[in-house]
């Protein structure tokens, strides 16, 4: 069954330093997402991305963050200089429709800021 | 009006019971409600959905009921099985470009053996 691949599994870095989480989405899937997860808490939006743009993003998502489909196949999150407070889990997702099917998620990416 | 209030916050049940969670919303806008199931370590991963057009959708020993009126929905598992053991989120979205979706808190279930 085609699934949501992402990479690292797990990414350790200094803050202030730039990290890229990568993606590959389900291939015959149009519409892609990031989300984030604190330890412990809810799953939240960052951003959506359709036809090679934004469609859609979070307050979270501020001018740290930015998404790039650099080929056609990964998808990838780039936070330009980390925080603390980026130590989270991100979630890259994609679906085939833009609505009325569900989003499938890859396995994450345990991001630690120190 | 963004968000998803989801209840109980965990949840123990014993092997064969019925484990109900419950989500509430308030923007009337939100036209598909997943639900998802998060093993730990792992992403969520698509359990089972509804639109606001039926009331309940029942898909093996997963059921969702919908209560429109009452702008309410909740996930029923029977004959819950230790396996079941996860957290589980309910979602929100609306039919506009984009498809943000908003999640629920999670709910802690633990399934006896």
């Amino acid at each position: 069954e085609p699934e949501v691949t992402q990479t690292p599994s797990h990414q350790v870095t200094q803050m202030g330093q730039e990290v890229i989480l990568r993606c590959v989405p389900i291939s015959n899937h149009l519409y892609f997402y990031w989300y984030r997860q604190i330890l412990g808490q809810k799953v939240e939006f960052l951003v959506s991305f359709y036809n090679n743009e934004i469609s859609e993003k979070s307050e979270i998502f501020d001018d740290q963050f930015s998404v790039e489909r650099p080929d056609g196949s990964n998808f990838t999150l780039k936070i330009r200089s980390t925080k603390l407070e980026d130590s989270a889990m991100y979630f890259c997702a994609s679906s085939e429709v833009r609505t009325g099917g569900g989003q499938y998620f890859g396995p994450g990416t345990r991001l630690l800021v120190l | 009006q963004q968000q998803v209030k989801q209840s109980p916050q965990s949840l123990i049940v014993q092997k064969g019971g019925i484990s109900i969670i419950n989500c509430a919303y308030e923007n009337t806008a939100f036209d598909y409600f997943p639900w998802y199931q998060q093993f730990p370590g792992k992403g969520p991963a698509l359990l089972i959905a509804i639109r606001p057009d039926v009331s309940e959708k029942k898909e093996g020993r997963f059921t969702i009921s919908f209560n429109k009126s009452a702008k309410q929905f909740s996930l029923h598992i029977m004959d819950s099985q230790p396996g079941d053991s996860a957290t589980y989120f309910c979602a929100a979205t609306t039919d506009n470009y984009g498809q943000n979706f908003v999640f629920g808190p999670g709910t802690r279930l633990s399934v006896l053996p």
